[in-house]
């Protein structure tokens, strides 16, 4: 049974340029989770998606964006990206009430 | 302050000690308490998760939860080099939402 599963690994972009991350849930979850968690910090709340709709939103700009698909995958878009950005960026899986939520092993963003 | 408060360490400890990891937080809404293990380059992994208040045990590891000090604990007996990774508290009000504590690097020497 696959786990969360997130794509790209690693990335490379140049400030003020637009990037899509991509997330897959674990099997049988319907919640995902975007974090944001910069190095040598603890993950930080971006928003949460549930029934292709946005429930919640952390403290993040409008440039950080974001869609759930029919069949629960999600992608994480951000525009005109910063140098701030460069972050390990975590997607988590859950379902609506659950009992914890299971996270990929992240897309590390490196913004140049 | 922060809402959720977490020492850093860097914490290290002899094979077989008891480790104590702590969190304290100032949001009294918070009822959903996690603890979460996280290894180099790798997403935080599941450990404990208890709703309200008390403890929970579960193998090596016991979670506590005093919601009047505002306080939770994670102790892991018996530790193992297998346990050197960062820890992270998180709790919420709500299912969702998570606030995690910038983690507790522990390390566990042979």
């Amino acid at each position: 049974d696959a786990g969360v599963t997130q794509s790209p690994t690693h990335l490379i972009k140049t400030r003020g340029q637009q990037v899509t991350l991509r997330c897959s849930p674990k099997s049988g979850h319907d919640t995902v989770s975007w974090y944001q968690q910069a190095l040598g910090q603890g993950p930080q709340f971006i928003f949460q998606y549930y029934e292709e709709e946005e429930r919640q939103r952390g403290n993040f700009p409008d440039r950080f964006s974001g869609h759930q698909f029919p069949n629960y995958s999600s992608e994480l878009n951000v525009n005109a990206l910063l140098l701030g950005d460069s972050a390990l960026y975590l997607c988590a899986s859950s379902l609506r009430q659950g009992d914890g939520y299971t996270f990929g092993s992240g897309t590390r963003l490196t913004v140049v | 302050q922060k809402e959720v408060e977490q020492d850093p360490g860097p914490l290290s400890v002899p094979e077989g000690a008891i480790v104590s990891l702590n969190c304290t937080y100032s949001n009294s809404a918070f009822q959903y308490f996690m603890w979460y293990r996280q290894y180099s380059r790798k997403g935080p992994e599941l450990l404990m998760y208890t709703y309200s208040s008390g403890n929970k045990e579960d193998g090596r590891f016991t979670a506590q939860v005093d919601k009047s000090s505002k306080y939770i604990s994670l102790f892991i007996r018996d530790s193992q080099p297998s346990d050197s990774a960062t820890y992270l508290c998180a709790m919420s009000a709500v299912w969702d939402d998570m606030r995690f504590g910038a983690g507790t690097r522990l390390t566990v020497k042979p």
